[in-house]
């Protein structure tokens, strides 16, 4: 059964103050670990998916790494916009569906 | 396009009643699912359809029934419900099979049981 761990739980931040978020996981097989924003009252916001570990994809302050065990999101010089929960969530042939297992996510709070 | 649309936003609903929320999405996707999140628990997956007339359970599906007759509609039914069932929930779609498969979320339902 796929496992997704995201710490921490909460996270706050000054702006300009950079960190990283992070994604345990285990799998048999992975296919993709993807990373979604979720505002308030919203649903889940695609961001990035990675495939291969060593792999980095960067979007404006925001940069995704993955190695065999885990994610890294780093949040470079963030801005109070950059508030919401960050979900993490893995795709494996597991069963024969491929469907997705999130963790919980981070919430993530930017004071200006 | 529309994407993945949801109705209704809000909901009380009393002990024992019944209700359908509506999901529809317009980009043919083959996969559809239902999660409920909960404050602090993330996405946890009820109901998946990989194709019409196709369903499957999830992690949480007691208390919740689903069909998928066409490939746009994929309704999540609510029989007796439950305070437990209070919760946020979302449907999503994407394109589905060993591809590495985004999910594209609608904006959700929030469903109160009193």
């Amino acid at each position: 059964e796929d496992q997704v761990t995201q710490s921490p739980e909460a996270l706050r931040l000054q702006e300009g103050e950079s960190s990283s978020l992070n994604c345990s996981y285990t799998v048999s097989g992975l296919r993709g670990l993807f990373w979604y924003r979720q505002d308030p009252g919203k649903g889940p916001e695609f961001l990035f998916t990675l495939y291969s570990a060593g792999e980095e994809k960067e979007k404006e302050r925001l940069k995704a790494t993955l190695t065999k065990k885990e994610s890294f999101l780093h949040i470079t010089a963030p801005k109070p916009e950059d508030s919401a929960t960050y979900l993490c969530a893995v795709q494996s042939p597991g069963g024969g569906s491929y469907i997705p297992t999130f963790g919980r996510g981070t919430s993530l709070i930017v004071h200006p | 396009n529309a994407g993945v649309t949801q109705t209704p936003k809000f909901h009380i609903l009393k002990i024992g009643q019944s209700m359908t929320l509506q999901c529809t999405q317009d980009m043919n996707h083959n996969y559809m699912y239902w999660y409920r999140q909960d404050p602090g628990m993330g996405l946890k997956l009820i109901y998946y359809s990989v194709g019409a007339g196709i369903t499957d359970k999830g992690e949480v599906p007691n208390g919740y029934n689903v069909s998928r007759s066409t490939t746009e509609d994929f309704p999540l039914r609510l029989e007796l419900a439950a305070p437990s069932q209070t919760s946020v929930y979302f449907c999503a779609s994407s394109y589905g099979g060993a591809s590495t498969d985004t999910q594209y979320f609608g904006p959700g339902t929030r469903l109160t049981v009193l």
